[in-house]
């Protein structure tokens, strides 16, 4: 598969705790993406790090990279019940260029 | 509404009949996206295009599977012969990819259900 892979499969946390996701790549990238799902909707981009970044934020998200160990996570801090999606990171590269997914985590934040 | 339009958002046919999809890309984004999802997954890649020219199709990818972009605007995916495991949601992006690091947007997806 060319897909990467991500985990946890399924997070459920309390509102106002931390989420973390973690994903796997495989190939060598120019960037690495977040994107949200809600349930039967299109995704929505959530941030974008580059190859030469570490680490980025964005309001209540971080994200950093490893491009050592081809992985990145993203910590969504103070959760929120409208955060309940699904989270996919999606890397840019490979001989093509092309944006590959992760397999996704189910993420359940319960009021 | 300038967003990514897939139509139709769903359809339903019979197990062998063909059905064509269509993506209209934002307008001044020449690099388009096809992917197939299905319950409880990430998009899968099929294919994908700078402007007319198709750069790759995944080898998961069948030869019931085609996608055109001609003029380097809309885009239409094809599958030929459906066959129940063709049932999924088939999503549509595109990106400006003018430069790498710009994100792709994404349609509501077309879903598919083979009978």
């Amino acid at each position: 598969s060319q897909q990467g892979e991500e985990d946890p499969q399924a997070l459920s946390i309390q509102e106002g705790e931390n989420a973390t996701m973690n994903c796997s790549y495989k190939t060598s990238i120019n960037n690495l993406q977040w994107y949200r799902q809600n349930s039967g909707r299109g995704l929505v981009h959530l941030i974008l790090i580059r190859s030469n970044e570490r680490e980025k934020h964005s309001g209540r998200l971080r994200v950093t990279l490893d491009t050592s160990k081809k992985s990145s996570s993203l910590l969504i801090t103070a959760s929120r019940a409208a955060d309940t999606a699904s989270y996919f990171c999606a890397s840019l590269g490979g001989a093509t260029n092309k944006l590959i997914f992760g397999t996704g985590t189910l993420l359940a934040v319960q009021p | 509404d300038t967003g990514v339009s897939q139509n139709p958002r769903h359809k339903i046919t019979k197990r062998g009949q063909n059905v064509t999809f269509r993506c209209d890309p934002i307008s001044e984004h020449n690099r388009l996206y096809w992917y197939r999802q299905t319950l409880g997954q990430g998009p899968e890649f099929l294919t994908y295009f700078q402007n007319e020219a198709q750069l790759e199709k995944s080898r998961l990818l069948s030869d019931r599977f085609s996608a055109e972009r001609p003029k380097g605007s809309f885009s239409t995916l094809e599958i030929q012969r459906t066959e129940q495991g063709d049932s999924a949601m088939y999503l549509c992006a595109s990106s400006t990819g003018v430069k790498m690091n710009t994100e792709a947007f994404f349609g509501q997806g077309t879903r598919l259900t083979v009978v």
